[in-house]
């Protein structure tokens, strides 16, 4: 089967300005998950979506962060406008359920500088 | 809240070695445990987990893992390292099964010849 697909691979802006990425889970996996990755740090939870719905975005900075995923497939992580400390991998993940194993996707590394 | 330990920035292995990962959780109740690993510009991959039942779980690529509860400890072992296993291993505990993980700040393996 495919793997989660995430594009862009890398990213580089400059501060205050705006980036979307997207990420494409695995054929029929309800469960859509983004996790920030910082470099030396583990990765955070930012979103977790079942199909179109969010099942917790606690940890997502909403006053500059924002996610959807629309018909339940694909997703898109904007950030506006993005901070120096935003620099970290995107990870997408998908699985089945909330109850399954994650599948990650390859990440995108965004630098702001 | 639950949180991750890993004790250990970095690790250096000759080929051929034992290896053990130090992995130290808090969580109040019986958590789930779970091991990943990512090689370079890759996403993650789990190796193993813990969810109930025997204490020592067995994984993919020969690992396996302990959960100790008097210790709070899930250390990760291989009783023979080969140079494809260095990466980045990260320890992770979840409240509810694999929704809402928190992972540890990873330790990074080196193989030596």
């Amino acid at each position: 089967e495919a793997g989660v697909a995430q594009s862009p691979r890398y990213k580089i802006i400059e501060k205050r300005q705006s980036v979307a990425f997207w990420c494409n889970p695995i054929s029929g996996h309800a469960t859509l998950y983004w996790y920030q990755q910082i470099l030396g740090q583990g990765p955070k939870l930012l979103i977790q979506f079942q199909n179109n719905g969010v099942v917790d975005d606690s940890q997502l900075p909403k006053d500059r962060f924002s996610a959807e995923r629309l018909k339940g497939v694909d997703s898109t992580l904007k950030i506006q406008p993005a901070k120096l400390e935003d620099s970290a991998v995107y990870l997408c993940a998908s699985s089945p359920s909330g109850h399954s194993p994650l599948h990650f996707g390859n990440g995108t590394r965004l630098t702001v500088t | 809240a639950q949180s991750v330990t890993q004790p250990d920035i970095h690790i250096t292995v000759s080929e051929g070695a034992s290896l053990e990962l130090r992995c130290n959780y808090s969580y109040g109740a019986t958590p789930y445990l779970f091991w990943y690993v990512q090689s370079p510009g890759q996403g993650l991959q789990l190796l193993l987990k813990y969810f109930s039942g025997d204490t020592l779980v067995q994984g993919i690529k020969g690992f396996e893992a302990e959960f100790k509860r008097s210790q709070s400890s899930f250390n990760l072992r291989k009783p023979s390292v080969h140079w494809s296993d260095a990466a980045e291993y990260f320890c992770a505990v979840g409240a509810e099964g694999f929704q809402k993980l928190v992972f540890g700040t990873g330790t990074r393996l080196l193989v030596s010849p």
